[in-house]
């Protein structure tokens, strides 16, 4: 079982619509961050979580600590939103603790 | 501010053949990583480099793969021999400081593929 789990994999929404992806993990953290992958392979921080929730623009990320589960939210979805939105989690400073353990990530398709 | 560089962006070499990446991180980025990203995967870390010294390479096939951030600035990785199983994307990633609370900037990665 992987550290951090993605879903669902695959994603294809109307515009318009109201995307939810989750993340799950199974590990003790102190971060989780939400990544957006472009085709073409680079990646941009979209949030960095560690309680509560954060908005910004369109997107909203909300964390559960005791329940180890992020969700990552777009509203009024666009097909520029199209992408892969990766989570990974992070278990504080130092060592391998400042790494980051990354999920499979999601692959969005937004129709117009 | 200028963002993470890395260079070549695709290469192409046959297996058995050697190969080298180069990643010049944002100034004053103490923190560099190397990740591995295979196709339908997400980035797996190869190596990650505290100024000039390695912090964790414990994924790092060392038979084959091989680092180094001489100087604490840019970075190079190499791979020799290659394997086809080697085809991805390798992306370089610098951050402030070695806490996984602090954002990772990513380069645009390169993309390899071994025949």
């Amino acid at each position: 079982k992987n550290e951090v789990e993605q879903s669902p994999q695959n994603l294809t929404a109307q515009e318009g619509e109201f995307i939810t992806i989750n993340c799950s993990y199974s590990v003790g953290i102190s971060a989780l961050h939400w990544l957006q992958q472009h085709p073409g392979g680079g990646i941009v921080s979209l949030f960095m979580l560690s309680s509560g929730k954060k908005k910004h623009g369109r997107l909203i990320a909300t964390i559960n600590i005791q329940e180890k589960h992020s969700s990552l939210h777009i509203t009024a979805s666009h097909p520029r939103d199209s992408a892969v939105y990766i989570c990974a989690v992070g278990g504080g400073y130092g060592g391998s603790q400042g790494n980051l353990i990354f999920g499979k990530g999601t692959k969005l398709s937004v129709k117009p | 501010e200028a963002g993470v560089a890395q260079s070549p962006r695709y290469k192409i070499i046959e297996k058995r053949q050697s190969v080298a990446f180069w990643c010049n991180p944002i100034s004053g980025h103490a923190t560099l990583y190397w990740y591995q990203q295979i196709l339908g995967q997400g980035p797996k870390l190869l190596i990650q480099f505290q100024n000039n010294g390695v912090v964790d390479d414990s994924q790092l096939p060392k038979d084959r793969f091989s680092a180094e951030r001489l100087k604490g600035v840019d970075s190079t990785l190499k791979i020799q021999p290659a394997k086809l199983e080697d085809s991805a994307v390798y992306l370089c990633a610098s951050s402030l400081a070695p806490d996984s609370s602090y954002e990772q900037y990513f380069g645009p990665g390169t993309r390899l593929t071994v025949t």
